[in-house]
């Protein structure tokens, strides 16, 4: 079955400090990738997204996503957080099949100490 | 700004008690998705709309849950008899229909808690 791993799930990070939060998935097909951001009291919200092209994906907020087909890896960066990135930030894998549906990651939780 | 809308927003109800949450999607959005979320979780899929058609059910809807989308454009998630294991966040989503897939848009989601 299709599955998506976030290795970190809690991460805490001081202001101006670079962040990585790790994402692999297994699924040998063609995916589409996003990582989607969750605000305190907040919907889902898409940060990025990869379909196809430049493997390095710029998104809203500074944020960057590498993708590696070779390791199933599809990695969230930012060179400088800021304490309003405090939120819980999800990977999710969609098949390209009928319903494109998302599958996601358990989540990570990052605080940032101002 | 017309998002995804949800009602209600939190609802608490007894053991046994019939619940149902309503999604009104983006507009000429024919994709529609409900997703359960518990606490520590990501977002965990349950159905799928394809205009009126119900295309796809994850093995996590029981037949205690029914979802419906009679005209195409909203949507209904009825859980009936409900067990306090149902106590969770249900998310809807919309997205356009297309090939190569288009990013999923997520409303507020629904609290339920049940005692």
């Amino acid at each position: 079955a299709q599955s998506v791993s976030q290795h970190n799930h809690h991460v805490i990070l001081s202001e101006a400090a670079s962040l990585e939060l790790g994402c692999n998935y297994s699924y040998g097909g063609t995916v589409n990738l996003f990582w989607y951001v969750q605000y305190p009291g907040q919907h889902l919200q898409l940060l990025l997204k990869y379909f196809s092209g430049d493997p390095l994906v710029k998104g809203i907020k500074g944020f960057e996503a590498e993708f590696i087909k070779s390791k199933f890896s599809f990695n969230l960066r930012k060179p400088s957080v800021q304490w309003s990135d405090t939120a819980e930030y999800f990977c999710a894998v969609s098949r390209m099949d009928s319903s494109y549906k998302l599958i996601f990651g358990s989540g990570t939780r990052l605080l940032v100490r101002p | 700004d017309t998002g995804v809308s949800q009602n209600p927003r939190h609802k608490i109800t007894k053991r046994g008690q019939n619940v149902t949450f309503r999604c009104d999607p983006i507009s000429e959005h024919n994709r529609l998705y409900w997703y359960r979320q518990t606490l520590g979780q990501g977002p965990e899929f349950l159905t799928y709309f394809q205009n009126e058609a119900q295309l796809e059910k994850s093995r996590l809807l029981s037949d205690r849950f029914s979802a419906e989308r009679p005209k195409g454009s909203f949507s209904t998630l009825e859980i009936q008899r409900t067990e306090q294991g149902d106590s969770a966040m249900y998310l809807c989503a919309s997205s356009p229909s297309g090939q190569g897939g288009n990013t999923i848009y997520f409303g507020e989601g629904s609290w339920l808690t049940v005692v």
